[in-house]
C-alpha cells in the first residue's frame, strides 16, 4: 500500500495563477483532509471531506476550493495564488471523522511544498 | 482559540526517558487526548491517543490525570531517531462542524 500521495512536491506560482493539488489513498478511507503548515507553525484545516459526496470548511478556507472525486482522491484548488498562500500543504485521511469528542487516526500524504511569487 | 499548551522545546540523551507534557485546561467531557509526531519534511504520524489514565502502546505511554486538564506522553529510552516535532491535540467531532486545533507542538531534540 502507498498510503496518501501527493502531487506536485514542489511548486511555483506567480501571483494569480492557477493550480490543483492532488490527493489520493489506497486504504479505503471515509474521510480526507486539506491542512496548510507554515514555517514552526502546527497545521491548519483548510477544507475536509467526512465521507464521499461531502465537503465542509475548516479552520482556513478562503482561497481555496476542494473536490472529492471519488473515495480515493480528494483535490484542492488554488484559483488566484498569493503569496499568503506560500506553505506546504497536507492530504491526510482517516477511516471515518470520528465520535464526538474523539479524532479518528490520521494518515498523512509526504507533503506539496507551494511558493508564490 | 488554542485548547492546549505544550513546551516549545526539550532536550534529552540518548537512553533516557522523555516526558512531554501539554495543558488542555478547557477539555470537554467528551474530548479525547491524541498525540502525533513530525520529522522534517513529513506529514504528522499518529502516535498514541486516550481519554483518562493511561493508555500504553509500542511506543509509548500517555498519562492522564483525573482531572484530565493536563496530560503526559513518555517515550521510553529514546534514540537519536526521535528527534521529532510533538503535537497534542485535543479534538472534537461534532457531525458537520469538525474542529482539530494544532498548536506549534514541541521540539524535542535528543543528544548523543
Amino acid at each position: 500500500n502507498a498510503g496518501v500521495t501527493q502531487t506536485p512536491k514542489f511548486q511555483v506560482l506567480k501571483t494569480g495563477q492557477s493550480m490543483t493539488l492532488q490527493c489520493a489513498q489506497d486504504m479505503n478511507h471515509n474521510s480526507m483532509y486539506w491542512y496548510r503548515q507554515d514555517p514552526g507553525m502546527g497545521l491548519r484545516l483548510i477544507y475536509y471531506s467526512a465521507s464521499e459526496g461531502t465537503t465542509d470548511k475548516g479552520e482556513v478556507p478562503n482561497g481555496y476550493n476542494v473536490s472529492r472525486l471519488n473515495k480515493r482522491e480528494f483535490s484542492l484548488r488554488l484559483e488566484s495564488a498569493a503569496p499568503s498562500q506560500t506553505s506546504v500543504y497536507f492530504c491526510a485521511s482517516s477511516l471515518d471523522p470520528g465520535t464526538s469528542g474523539r479524532t479518528d487516526t490520521q494518515y498523512f500524504g509526504p507533503g506539496t511544498r507551494l511558493t508564490v511569487l | 482559540l488554542a485548547k492546549t499548551t505544550q513546551p516549545i522545546s526539550m532536550d534529552s540523551y540518548e537512553g533516557q526517558e522523555v516526558n512531554i507534557t501539554c495543558s488542555h485546561n478547557n477539555i470537554a467531557t467528551n474530548d479525547y487526548i491524541t498525540w502525533y509526531q513530525q520529522f522534517p519534511s513529513q506529514g504528522p504520524r499518529f502516535i498514541i491517543q486516550g481519554y483518562k489514565t493511561k493508555v500504553t502502546n509500542e511506543v509509548a505511554s500517555l498519562f492522564i490525570p483525573a482531572d484530565r486538564k493536563s496530560s503526559t506522553l513518555s517515550l521510553p529510552r529514546v534514540s537519536l531517531s526521535d528527534t521529532a516535532v510533538y503535537y497534542c491535540l485535543v479534538g472534537d467531532h461534532i457531525v458537520g462542524n469538525y474542529q482539530l486545533i494544532w498548536g506549534a507542538g514541541t521540539k524535542l531534540i535528543i543528544k548523543p
